[in-house]
């Protein structure tokens, strides 16, 4: 089946540090990926995204690649802020019969501290 | 315009209650979504709509009824709910549900039953 595995955390961070936060994937065939942010009490806004394998997708300084050969797709940013404090969710997502269906990892709570 | 609007904003609902969450996007696409989602939990999905028919009921109970009068309105009747129901209630759409496409979240509705 489908599945999203993503690192739980929480993590909590400086200001200024470095962010990895690591998502891997199982598919049946190809899918899509994305990065998905909800800041409190929000919804989901799209972060990033990539579509087939060795794409980067980024955005406000965040950058994730498709990575085919280890199924992974991991949220990097090189200097996070205290803004960035949210929910991270990494999520895939086929085509077809699938209807749209987007399987979310369980989500990351990052927290920045100034 | 990737907006996708859900009223109301905050619901409190009696389990005799009637109630609808309404969601409206004018992006022109044709799938549409309701996503159920706890604190500190990924959306879980419970209906899809693909050009105003329902393709996807996640084995939702009965006392949630969807609709989708066009193809810019979705609309989730509730009736009879249980205290556990109470969650973020997510709309989202993307242009069409047999590709792989962005899915765009509406900021939800925050359902609370007494």
């Amino acid at each position: 089946g489908n599945s999203v595995t993503q690192m739980e955390g929480p993590v909590t961070l400086s200001e200024e540090a470095f962010l990895t936060i690591n998502c891997t994937y199982t598919a049946t065939g190809y899918p899509s990926l994305f990065w998905y942010v909800q800041y409190p009490g929000e919804g989901l806004q799209l972060l990033l995204k990539a579509t087939k394998a060795d794409d980067k997708g980024s955005n406000k300084g965040f950058e994730a690649t498709y990575r085919k050969e280890t199924t992974s797709f991991h949220l990097e940013k090189g200097s996070v802020q205290v803004s960035d404090s949210a929910v991270y969710f990494c999520a895939s997502q086929l085509g077809g019969t699938s209807y749209g269906k987007l399987t979310f990892g369980q989500g990351t709570i990052l927290t920045v501290h100034p | 315009d990737t907006e996708v609007t859900q009223t109301p904003k905050h619901l409190v609902m009696g389990m005799t209650n009637k109630k609808s969450l309404k969601c409206e996007q004018h992006m022109g696409h044709r799938a549409m979504y309701w996503y159920k989602q706890k604190a500190k939990k990924p959306p879980e999905l419970m209906f899809v709509y693909s050009y105003e028919k329902l393709s996807i009921n996640e084995s939702v109970p009965s006392r949630f009824s969807p609709e989708c009068p066009n193809s810019s309105l979705l609309n989730l009747h509730l009736h009879a709910l249980q205290p556990e129901d109470s969650a973020l209630y997510l709309c989202a759409s993307q242009a069409q549900a047999e590709a792989k496409n962005i899915q765009y979240f509406g900021a939800g509705t925050r359902l609370s039953v007494l």
